[in-house]
């Protein structure tokens, strides 16, 4: 079983500054990790992933993130955010060798971009 | 391509009515999900389908049952509605990696 911890329920930030939104997860298996985006009133969105190889990975919308495998970490990072980033943002995990590709999500981190 | 749809997108049950939520995917995957979406909790998985004619319990699954129609469609089913199953409820397709999402619908339960 995996479980998936986001540290900030709530992250407030100014528009053009920098963010870091973290993320650690915990498993008995190998994952691969994911970063989804929730607009207010939508679907989720993806906005990154990591299966395998490079640990940095760039997803769309400008915002990167690293896997750590020896941190059990998976932090997603954006240099300069716009108002248009304020949404919900999820991490999630899925399996990788049962096949069984449901996803376990954190608890959401609420990022307010203010002007 | 539509992608994930799903209907309807709002409903407002009473305790013990029953209700089916429609979930229909156009990507021809395999694998199809539906998860609930609770404040504070983020998404937590009710069942899931890896492939047609096969369903299985996900992390929440009392209360609810699921059919698997056919490879593009995968309903959820409320017997007797709790005020506990108010949620936004969403539906996913996955074929190797990503999931897919659908815009969700938002059930409350008086």
């Amino acid at each position: 079983a995996q479980s998936v911890t986001q540290l900030d329920s709530q992250v407030p930030v100014f528009e053009e500054a920098p963010v870091e939104l973290r993320c650690n997860y915990s498993s008995s298996v190998s994952v691969y990790l994911f970063w989804y985006v929730q607009y207010p009133n939508q679907g989720l969105q993806l906005l990154l992933k990591y299966l395998s190889g490079s640990t940095l990975v760039k997803g769309i919308n400008g915002f990167e993130a690293e896997f750590n495998k020896s941190q059990t970490s998976f932090h997603l990072r954006k240099p300069s955010v716009h108002i248009s980033d304020t949404a919900e943002y999820f991490c999630a995990v899925s399996e990788v060798d049962t096949g069984r590709r449901a996803l376990t999500f954190g608890s959401g981190t609420r990022l307010q971009v203010q002007p | 391509n539509a992608g994930v749809t799903q209907t309807p997108k709002f409903q407002v049950l009473k305790t013990g009515q029953s209700m089916t939520l429609q979930c229909a995917q156009d990507m021809n995957h395999n694998s199809m999900y539906w998860y609930r979406q609770d404040p504070g909790m983020g998404l937590r998985l009710i069942y899931y389908s890896a492939s047609e004619g096969t369903t299985d319990k996900g992390e929440v699954p009392n209360g609810y049952n699921v059919s698997r129609l056919n490879k593009r469609e995968f309903s959820l089913r409320l017997e007797s509605a709790a005020p506990s199953q108010t949620s936004v409820y969403f539906c996913a397709s996955s074929e190797v990696s990503e999931q897919f999402f659908g815009p969700g619908t938002r059930l409350t339960v008086l």
